[in-house]
């Protein structure tokens, strides 16, 4: 079965610093990968989404980046975090055929102070 | 591009009550319509999906149907449990999103006992 692996779970950072987020997924081949961010108390904003390795499409104009390095391995940067990246930063899978729901990793709750 | 429109945004019902929601949505090539639920601080996990080559699907006390005519689709939960307090957010997918799924603003479903 496939499963998604997501870290880490919570994170405080400084303004300024850098940011990596990491995300995983195992047990397919090729999936379409996706990264979220959910403010408190509102809904999914989608940022990043990938179909294969390196090809990374961007929603939302923003200090964030992000990366496939390989198959099943999607990563989320930022050079210098600001305040309001704080949010609770949720990677998700799906299959590469077409509508097929998406999965969705634990999340990672970031802080910025 | 899409737009998808959930309403209401909270809905309090009796324990053992029916609660629905509602989505409506802008692109008629929409054909893939999820349906997730999130519980405070955790993941958001598909509960039931709906394809535009059908009007209704089923899963024990959880039901979607789909009205095409109208571009509006609803989650119907029977019998609800303490358990079903949670937020529900709705999703539509079609061509004016390039094939994304464009969220719905989540609805915060609460079960008095």
């Amino acid at each position: 079965s496939q499963t998604i692996h997501q870290w880490p779970a919570t994170l405080v950072q400084p303004v300024g610093s850098p940011l990596s987020l990491e995300c995983t997924v195992e047990g397919t081949s090729n999936p379409n990968l996706y990264w979220y961010r959910q403010a408190a108390g509102r809904g999914l904003q989608l940022l990043f989404y990938s179909v294969g390795i390196g090809q990374i499409s961007s929603e939302v104009p923003q200090n964030l980046s992000a990366s496939r390095p390989q198959d099943r391995q999607f990563i989320l940067s930022s050079k210098k975090l600001l305040l309001s990246d704080s949010g609770f930063y949720l990677c998700a899978w799906s299959e590469g055929r077409s509508n097929q729901p998406q999965h969705f990793g634990d999340g990672t709750r970031l802080s910025i102070l | 591009g899409e737009n998808v429109e959930q309403h209401p945004s909270t809905l309090s019902v009796q324990e053992g009550d029916s609660a629905v929601i509602k989505c409506t949505y802008s692109d008629s090539a929409s054909n893939y319509f999820p349906w997730y639920k999130q519980e405070l601080g955790k993941r958001p996990q598909l509960i039931i999906d709906i394809r535009s080559n059908v009007g209704e699907k089923k899963d024990q006390r959880i039901a979607v149907t789909l009205n095409k005519t109208a571009k509006h689709f609803s989650l119907h939960i029977t019998e609800t449990q303490p358990e079903d307090s949670a937020v529900y957010f709705c999703a539509a997918r079609g061509v004016d999103s390039n094939y994304q799924l464009i969220w719905g603003a989540g609805t915060k479903l609460i079960i008095k006992p």
